[in-house]
């Protein structure tokens, strides 16, 4: 089992709706969760951290689900400056500064 | 967060030759890492780099192949060698955010073709 598992897409979207990926990973000591954005040949941005209690963001949303080892992210209202690949990122042993990048989810959001 | 800068931005390197990338960063840190990402790929973390010691690297990836110097704590260098048109990808430097959350950011990325 890979150790953050994302599904590719890619996921088409009328401008306007609600889309929501989710990213499971493998290690149970995981401490740090973080969505990454990541347009085209450029360098991946921070989108945000995920905590425990789940966080908002404006129109984005990160969700944490220790018991089933997953992550979530909402995006609501969407626009098309948010077609891009998202990136699950897992700090996978916790206390060690070493990230784990998912493969990444295309996101293309349509006029 | 940390304003990181990369030098070349891109190159097209012939087969057995070496380049070596720079990555400076516009404040003090104490690790910066090393990414490869291969054309379709997600990021596979090379090495890190901590100022004063020894690069630490990654399964699969070796100092001869990848030497890395680290000698301050803004700046640090990856030298790909011996090329191949297998080392074709984004090279990425980064740095910790510094919050202690473990997030990184990264420089804009040094697109290496070797033909």
């Amino acid at each position: 089992r890979k150790e953050v598992e994302q599904d590719p897409g890619p996921f088409n979207v009328p401008e306007g709706a609600t889309v929501a990926f989710n990213c499971t990973y493998s290690n149970s000591a995981s401490q740090s969760f973080f969505w990454y954005r990541q347009d085209c040949r450029k360098e991946p941005k921070l989108l945000m951290s995920v905590y425990s209690s789940g966080n908002e963001d404006g129109r984005f949303t990160a969700q944490l689900n220790r018991a089933s080892q997953y992550i979530s992210l909402l995006i609501r209202d969407s626009k098309l400056s948010d077609s891009a690949t998202y990136l699950c990122v897992v700090n996978p042993r916790g206390g060690n500064e070493k990230l784990t990048f998912g493969t990444g989810t295309r996101l293309t959001i349509i006029p | 967060s940390a304003v990181i800068s990369q030098k070349p931005s891109r190159d097209i390197c012939q087969r057995g030759t070496s380049l070596t990338i720079q990555c400076q960063v516009d404040s003090q840190v104490t690790m910066m890492f090393w990414y490869r990402q291969q054309p379709g790929q997600s990021l596979t973390l090379i090495a890190t780099a901590n100022q004063g010691s020894e690069a630490t690297y990654e399964s699969g990836f070796v100092i001869d192949k990848f030497p890395i110097s680290r000698p301050n704590l803004t700046f640090s260098t990856l030298t790909v060698s011996n090329m191949s048109p297998e080392d074709s990808s984004i090279y990425l430097c980064s740095v910790e955010g510094g919050t202690g959350g473990y997030e990184q950011y990264f420089g804009p990325g040094t697109r290496l073709t070797v033909t």
